[in-house]
């Protein structure tokens, strides 16, 4: 079993709707939550980071942390086509100083 | 532009040879990583530099593979007697060494083929 799963999708929306990605974890010492934005052919970027558990908001975009059931999800709002993309999360902590990525979630949203 | 910059975007290659990348990072950060993605993977953590020291190499990496940072800049990634299994996308990192997080900057990545 891989310390994060992703659910590689794609996850295919209409324009303006809400989207919700998700991760969920196996090592209860991860404290650091990030979740990267990846086009085609480019390199990932960071979207938005977390310590702990929390909300995090960012314009349209909510992280959303819950360590208790090991599960961390990204929330658009009002999502764009240019949002489409891979979605990664990324998480570390404890032992694991170093990113441990998820796979990726490929969403598409249709205008 | 100031992002990281890396040579080749694309690189082909037959079985056996060597190739080479590069790697500029973003001037002020102390910190270089080397990540390796094949389609429908997250990055898979190569090795990492801290200036020009390298202080951790992926357990799983091949001695075929080396990295250098010669002068705490830029940095080159070689593999020696490429396999097929080579074929992936090799992205560099950078970042400021920050003890809480640490936000690593991606560059757009070189697209190896190895035939």
């Amino acid at each position: 079993q891989k310390e994060v799963e992703q659910d590689p999708g794609p996850l295919s929306v209409p324009e303006g709707a809400i989207v919700s990605l998700n991760c969920t974890y196996s090592n209860s010492a991860f404290q650091y939550f990030m979740w990267y934005r990846q086009y085609s052919r480019k390199g990932p970027e960071l979207l938005m980071y977390t310590y702990s558990s929390g909300n995090k908001e960012d314009g349209r975009f909510t992280a959303q942390v819950d360590k208790s059931s090991k599960y961390i999800s990204l929330f658009i709002r009002d999502s764009q086509p240019s949002d489409s993309a891979t979605y990664l999360c990324a998480m570390s902590g404890g032992s694991n100083y170093q990113l441990i990525w998820g796979a990726g979630t490929k969403l598409i949203i249709k205008p | 532009d100031t992002g990281v910059s890396q040579d080749p975007r694309h690189k082909i290659t037959k079985r056996g040879q060597n190739v080479t990348f590069r790697c500029d990072p973003i001037s002020e950060h102390n910190r270089l990583y080397w990540y390796r993605q094949t389609l429908g993977q997250g990055p898979e953590f190569l090795t990492y530099f801290q200036n020009e020291a390298q202080l951790e190499k992926s357990r799983l990496l091949s001695d075929r593979f080396s990295a250098e940072r010669p002068k705490g800049s830029f940095s080159t990634l070689e593999i020696q007697r490429t396999e097929q299994g080579d074929s992936a996308m090799y992205l560099c990192a950078s970042s400021i060494q920050n003890p809480l997080i640490e936000k690593l900057f991606f560059g757009s990545g070189t697209q190896l083929s190895v035939l």
